[in-house]
């Protein structure tokens, strides 16, 4: 049972590339998140998705775009990276919403925009 | 606004020696309170967590919280550390549906 995984694990940018953070869970769980983590900031919400076909901008959206495949994954899509993007990414799900259910969390991406 | 404040960035205790972990929350109403736990390169993992009811809330690992409502508190507490439980812990408050995390408490153990 792998719970949630993201790729990659690491990657750097340079300053106005573009990429996906890819993340997936097997627990059929129906709400999906995306989080930044700083030092100091503790975890701060991008993007989450509540439910299959629906996505809404959490506390930091700007830079950033998701998509909501299917019911197991939810990628996150830098599409011009910017030195700010800095940080390390985690998704993570649960079954209903993030206070009734707990967050199962991937293992993060680490990105550093260069 | 609501917020979460965990005022200690950094606490070092023994090991076998009581552990007290400090959060504050600002919020009109009775939140929702939630202790996560980040072993080092790893996703965040729930300790244990406050709705209502019993202010004494007993989560995994032995670790334990009391939400006192006149100090706007929700510490987290274990009678005695294990070298294992090295790691970041975070307070978290639900509100509207939305969850807050304070800023992160990291422990260090020393034999």
């Amino acid at each position: 049972n792998a719970g949630v995984t993201q790729t990659p694990k690491f990657q750097v940018l340079k300053t106005g590339q573009s990429m996906t953070l890819q993340c997936a869970q097997d627990m059929n769980h129906n709400s999906m998140y995306w989080y930044r983590q700083d030092p100091g900031m503790g975890l701060r919400l991008i993007y989450y998705s509540a439910s299959e076909g629906t996505t809404d901008k959490g506390e930091v959206p700007n830079g950033y775009n998701v998509s909501r495949l299917n019911k197991r994954e939810f990628s996150l899509r830098l599409e011009s990276a910017a030195p700010s993007q800095t940080s390390v990414y985690f998704c993570a799900s649960s079954e209903r919403g993030q206070l009734n259910s707990p967050l199962h969390f991937g293992n993060g991406t680490r990105l550093t925009v260069t | 606004a609501q917020s979460v404040t965990q005022p200690d960035i950094h606490i070092t205790v023994s090991e076998g020696a009581s552990l007290e972990l400090r959060c504050n929350y600002s919020y009109g109403a009775t939140p929702y309170l939630f202790w996560y736990v980040q072993s080092p390169g790893q996703g965040l993992q729930l300790l244990l967590k406050y709705f209502s009811g019993d202010t004494l809330v007993q989560g995994i690992k032995g670790f334990e919280a009391e939400f006192k409502r006149s100090q706007s508190s929700f510490n987290l507490r274990k009678p005695s550390v294990h070298w294992s439980d090295a790691a970041e812990y975070f307070c978290a408050v639900g509100v509207r549906r939305k969850l807050i995390f304070g800023q992160g408490t990291e422990l260090s153990v020393k034999p």
